[in-house]
């Protein structure tokens, strides 16, 4: 077992382009997790997948932002016309289907954005 | 709505001194989950442990202990004998309830950073 991997780890951009960043979670794991952290600060959700479903967004999720799991596998997630502020730590997780409440999140290296 | 509390910002220690991170946390939820997850140098986000809010026992793991007090609404972690290596960001996390639709993500705390001098 790997773990989560994420792709790529840095990415330095100009404001106003497009970066998709790509999320592999742990095999076995049906539910996908995307998470911003900036310096300082705990994780902040944005969004969760189970399988390719996407169940939940967060209000930090702009329409800037769009991500997708399209076979219940990988996960991408892209933001359009990034802004300074889009700069953070874009993290992925995954964890377990079992029923019944949250269960421990695995999480990868994330992927840096910095926007100049 | 959740929200996770970590008012301890940054702790210094010297090697081989207990010390306890403090979590207190706000729901709304009669079944909930708490977690602690810790953040090394790397980056890396590291489970350490899952508790419902049904199971108000305290656990050990090796240097690790956990105590959860519902009436309090907190869920303190302790290292004893604290060691150089276990310098790293301390997120405590809340998570949702039971039930299919049941909200998944984590709301994390801000976190403790903890400083071990050799």
């Amino acid at each position: 077992d790997t773990g989560v991997s994420q792709n790529p780890r840095h990415k330095i951009t100009k404001r106003g382009q497009n970066v998709t960043f790509r999320c592999d979670p742990i095999s076995e794991h049906n539910r996908l997790y995307w998470y911003r952290q900036t310096l300082g600060q705990g994780p902040e959700f944005l969004t969760y997948f189970q399988n390719e479903a996407q169940l939940e967004k967060s209000r930090l999720l702009s329409d800037r932002f769009s991500a997708e799991r399209p076979k219940g596998s990988f996960s991408t997630l892209e933001i359009q016309r990034t802004e300074q502020g889009d700069s953070a730590m874009y993290l992925c997780a995954s964890s377990p289907t079992r029923t019944g409440g949250s269960y421990e999140q695995y999480f990868g290296p994330g992927t840096r954005l910095t926007v100049t | 709505a959740q929200k996770v509390t970590q008012a301890q910002t940054e702790i210094s220690v010297v090697e081989k001194e207990d010390v306890t991170l403090d979590c207190v946390y706000e729901t709304r939820d009669t079944t909930y989950y708490l977690f602690w997850y810790k953040q090394p140098p790397s980056g890396e986000l590291v489970f350490l442990i899952r508790r419902n809010s049904f199971d108000e026992q305290n656990e050990i793991s090796g240097r690790y202990s956990w105590n959860f007090q519902k009436s309090t609404s907190s869920f303190n972690f302790t290292i004893t004998a604290s060691q150089v290596v276990d310098s790293a960001v301390y997120f405590c996390a809340l998570g949702g309830s039971r039930g299919d639709t049941g909200r998944r993500a984590l709301t994390f705390g801000s976190g403790t950073r903890l400083q071990v001098q050799p």
